[in-house]
């Protein structure tokens, strides 16, 4: 039973365009979503998140929007680079418990062309 | 910088073996976590560990067991490797608080034959 559900599994654009990647999960009880980036041959890093009381957080060429009606979030890479080339994870969680785990997606391969 | 770091990168092993991978970490965190990845179907998680000694059953629980007798150490054995245990795993820490941030290692590759 996937909770949070990602897509597209694979996305390829050009340098300079921005790559979407769309996530939708299901238990509301949810109120913590973080992307994790991952190169090859290392693990997954933070790499931005979001709480549901803002609709939108920018850090750099990243931004998270967040839509709690629709229960989907999405990452946007503004101005892509080669070198956001890596497989991207968003994933979701009950904050303010200890050990709190996180709910992961299936994951998206970005591939940016220079 | 937190670093976690696991036993080997990559594993060749044959099925029936019991297989042993280990991740410690050096920041003093009191969770930690084992997952596996796969191609399509993101990270999935076995077991994670909130105390010494204590452990908690994730989402595939079967087929794996999981030790934590020192606070950095962290193990996952798989009693009796399969083929379909062929996969990428994962470790990460967190340290406690409201919002917890997961720090992973590089991961383990592992082919049972």
């Amino acid at each position: 039973q996937q909770q949070v559900k990602q897509s597209p599994q694979s996305l390829i654009v050009q340098k300079g365009g921005i790559p979407i990647i769309n996530c939708a999960y299901e238990n509301t009880a949810f109120d913590y979503f973080p992307w994790y980036q991952q190169f090859p041959g290392k693990g997954p890093a933070l790499l931005i998140a979001i709480r549901p009381d803002v609709s939108e957080k920018k850090e750099g060429r990243f931004t998270i929007s967040f839509n709690k009606s629709a229960k989907q979030f999405s990452l946007h890479i503004m101005d892509s680079q080669p070198g956001d080339s890596a497989t991207y994870f968003c994933a979701a969680s009950m904050s303010g418990t200890s050990g709190s785990r996180l709910t992961f997606g299936e994951g998206t391969q970005l591939t940016v062309n220079p | 910088d937190v670093k976690v770091t696991q036993s080997s990168r990559y594993l060749v092993k044959r099925t029936g073996e019991k297989v042993f991978l280990e991740c410690v970490q050096d920041m003093d965190h009191e969770n930690m976590f084992w997952y596996r990845q796969d191609p399509g179907l993101g990270l999935r998680l076995i077991y994670f560990s909130y105390d010494v000694k204590m452990k908690e059953k994730g989402d595939i629980p079967e087929g794996y067991s999981v030790s934590r007798e020192k606070k950095e150490r962290f193990s996952l054995i798989l009693e009796s490797a399969s083929t379909n245990q062929t996969s990428m795993y994962l470790c990460a820490s967190s340290e406690n608080g409201w919002v917890e941030t997961q720090y992973f290692g590089p991961g383990t590759r592992l082919l049972v034959l």
